[in-house]
């Protein structure tokens, strides 16, 4: 499967720990999204690099979020002293430049208990 | 700044009739335009875009959108609705140029197909 690949697929963690996932991209893609939905809404943007520069982040990405795409292939997000609000389904995409429409991958659902 | 609405959190039609979502947007630019359907405990499914040209767009499985820019609309559209269309669907919407590719999301708008 070439398609776009996250890991882990579900996560629970307690209130105050540390989490971090993984995106693998489409492999010809050097842009990178990160982007979170939760429940019953539309997904809301987070963070996108172009290869390994991070060039846009969202106000919604507080100083407890901090993404990584190092050698600009795969792309690491972590969450520090996780609180029940950052529980969401984390969504990754990559496209290709000249490729307008962005593929996801089938996300990370973080529960913080 | 760009934004999305999709006016109904869900749509319920029979098997066989046709089916219309719809979503409106504001954005400053030319705007390029999405629809991507997700299914349960599955991420977003690209179903078909808009970036210039003829109005009407075909995608995947049989759905096709209308780009109306006077009425800034561009719903989705099938001439005949399936059982297994029955997901959550998203319009999505940025500003047109190579700035990147963020997208900006519609709520969603469940659709329900009847036997």
């Amino acid at each position: 499967d070439t398609g776009v690949s996250q890991n882990p697929r579900h996560k629970i963690t307690k209130r105050g720990q540390n989490v971090t996932f993984r995106c693998d991209p489409i492999s010809e893609h050097n842009r990178l999204y990160w982007y979170r939905q939760t429940l019953g809404q539309g997904p809301e943007f987070l963070t996108y690099f172009q290869n390994e520069a991070q060039l846009e982040k969202s106000r919604l990405l507080s100083d407890r979020f901090s993404a990584e795409r190092p050698k600009g292939s795969f792309s690491t997000l972590e969450i520090q002293r996780t609180e029940q609000g950052d529980s969401a389904m984390y969504l990754c995409a990559s496209s290709s430049r000249g490729n307008t429409e962005a593929f996801f991958g089938q996300g990370t659902r973080l529960t913080v208990v | 700044a760009q934004s999305v609405a999709q006016p109904e959190d869900q749509v319920n039609v029979a098997e066989g009739n046709p089916l219309t979502v719809k979503c409106t947007y504001s954005v400053s630019g030319n705007p390029y335009l999405f629809w991507y359907v997700q299914y349960p405990n599955r991420g977003l499914q690209f179903l078909l875009k808009y970036i210039t040209g003829d109005n009407l767009v075909k995608g995947s499985y049989g759905f096709e959108a209308e780009f109306n820019k006077s009425q800034t609309s561009f719903h989705l559209k099938k001439p005949s609705a399936l059982v297994s269309d029955s997901a959550l669907y998203f319009c999505a919407v940025r500003d047109g140029g190579d700035a990147g590719n963020m997208l900006t999301f519609g709520g969603g708008t469940r659709l329900m197909v009847k036997p």
